[in-house]
């Protein structure tokens, strides 16, 4: 019930395509939904989240998706750039622990 | 944004000695921080979770006397992973939260143990 699945594994997007990657939780405890990008390397880095308040959130080119009845939430990647390559992970959260559960990732690879 | 730096970045270990990482928040106080592990093409893993001045809870499976972590500041913690063995190579995130939802990521730290 703590699981969150993601998918796709990897994704190949031509570069100014959409890239949309997509998560499913069980735990309806789960309030806090961020999506992070990480580079080889490196440690992640938040780009947009959510909460289970509203369906959707757009910040530029990243727009979370929110499917409350379904339990799924996606991201959207507008303009796919070569910049945009990297592994993203979706995650959620309770506020009564604030511990983040990742999803598995999805390597992202935009051709220029 | 916050900004959380983890020190080092690499190291490398002979098998048997000790290898201490820190986590500081460098522009705010990290009431609660987080260890996280991650295995190459893997995801992160939670390892603990420490508050300032309290004992860490170890998830399960975790070995609390390997992975010592203590939090005794409001901008530091430390992982001292004891005895290392090449099976504790890894690369090890940590991030720090101020108290809201919101957790900030260490840039990680790639150990290996020869």
């Amino acid at each position: 019930q703590q699981q969150v699945k993601q998918s796709p594994q990897s994704l190949i997007v031509q570069k100014g395509g959409i890239s949309i990657i997509n998560c499913a939780y069980e735990n309806t405890a789960f309030d806090y939904f961020p999506w992070y990008q990480q580079f080889p390397g490196k440690g992640p880095a938040l780009l947009i989240a959510i909460r289970p308040d509203v369906s959707e959130k757009k910040e530029g080119r990243f727009t979370i998706s929110f499917n409350k009845s379904a339990k799924q939430f996606s991201l959207h990647i507008m303009d796919s750039q070569p910049g945009d390559s990297a592994t993203y992970f979706c995650a959620a959260s309770m506020h009564a622990t604030n511990k983040l559960i990742f999803g598995t990732g999805t390597l992202l690879a935009v051709q220029p | 944004g916050a900004v959380v730096s983890q020190h080092p970045s690499r190291v490398i270990c002979k098998s048997g000695t000790s290898v201490k990482i820190e986590c500081r928040s460098l522009d705010f106080q990290a009431t609660t921080m987080f260890w996280y592990r991650q295995f190459p093409k893997q995801s992160l893993m939670l390892m603990a979770t420490s508050n300032e001045g309290s004992k860490a809870t170890y998830e399960q499976g975790v070995e609390k006397d390997k992975f010592l972590i203590n939090h005794a500041s409001l901008t530091l913690s430390t992982l001292t992973v004891t005895s290392a063995h090449p099976e504790d190579s890894s690369f090890y995130i940590c991030s720090a939260s101020a108290g809201g939802t919101e957790a900030f990521f260490g840039q990680g730290t790639r150990l290996t143990v020869v």
